[in-house]
């Protein structure tokens, strides 16, 4: 079966800082494109970046650029999210998503993992 | 950026009822429009891929069509299990999702 597993998620402090993770299997995590989505508590879904399956490209929303780093180890079949300089705009539900290379909509996606920033 | 306005923000319908959403972008997107089916505490579902090719497993209900500027979904007969929020999504130009209809219970 093929599935996108995330985790990291949690509670931390404004100005504070988390690692998401999203670890592929079942299929060539290589062959894809990876992107990471959120969604705000009862808002709807952002996209936030994504990285080129050799990680030749990337790309992230005004959002979260600069703050935010999008990695992925196709070794390990992961990938990242680096976030830093969290403030509470930045909790919700973080979803990790696959989509082959080129144009191409995600066509699976992770569970998600919730993040909350707050004192 | 390409912005995605969906309309209407919420629809209250009966079973058995024809739906439809409209999902409008900024500038021309070709074809390059998805729709998703999301319930809550879950990740969105794919429906309709390319502006009117329907997912693999996707019941043939659910159809979409446009392209440009202007797109639709639309449910032929509306079923218990398709109480949810649909979203459009652009992948012409990275991925901008419009901002959802809630389809309720009349």
């Amino acid at each position: 079966e093929e599935q996108l597993v995330e985790s990291g998620g949690g509670l931390v402090k404004p100005g504070g800082s988390l690692r998401l993770s999203c670890a592929a299997s079942g299929f060539t995590f290589s062959d894809y494109t990876m992107n990471w989505v959120r969604q705000a508590p009862g808002k709807g879904l952002e996209w936030l970046s994504s990285i080129s399956s050799r990680s030749g490209y990337i790309y992230y929303a005004d959002s979260v650029k600069g703050r935010f780093t999008i990695s992925r180890d196709n070794a390990k079949n992961s990938l990242y999210l680096q976030m830093d300089s969290l403030t509470a705009e930045d909790s919700g539900v973080y979803y990790c998503a696959r989509a082959p290379e080129g144009v191409s909509h995600p066509d699976n996606w992770g569970q998600g993992t919730l993040v909350t920033v707050s004192s | 950026d390409i912005q995605m306005t969906q309309s209407p923000s919420t629809l209250s319908a009966f079973v058995g009822d024809r739906v439809t959403i409209t999902c409008r972008a900024s500038q021309s997107i070709s074809s390059w429009l998805a729709w998703y089916q999301q319930k809550p505490g879950k990740a969105p579902k794919l429906l309709i891929y390319k502006a009117s090719n329907l997912e693999s497993g996707a019941p043939s209900r659910f159809s979409g069509s446009g392209s440009g500027t202007e797109f639709t979904l639309t449910i032929s007969s509306l079923q218990p299990d398709d109480f949810a929020t649909y979203y459009c999504q652009q992948y012409a130009h990275y991925w901008t999702f419009g901002q959802g209809t809630k389809v309720e219970i009349k």
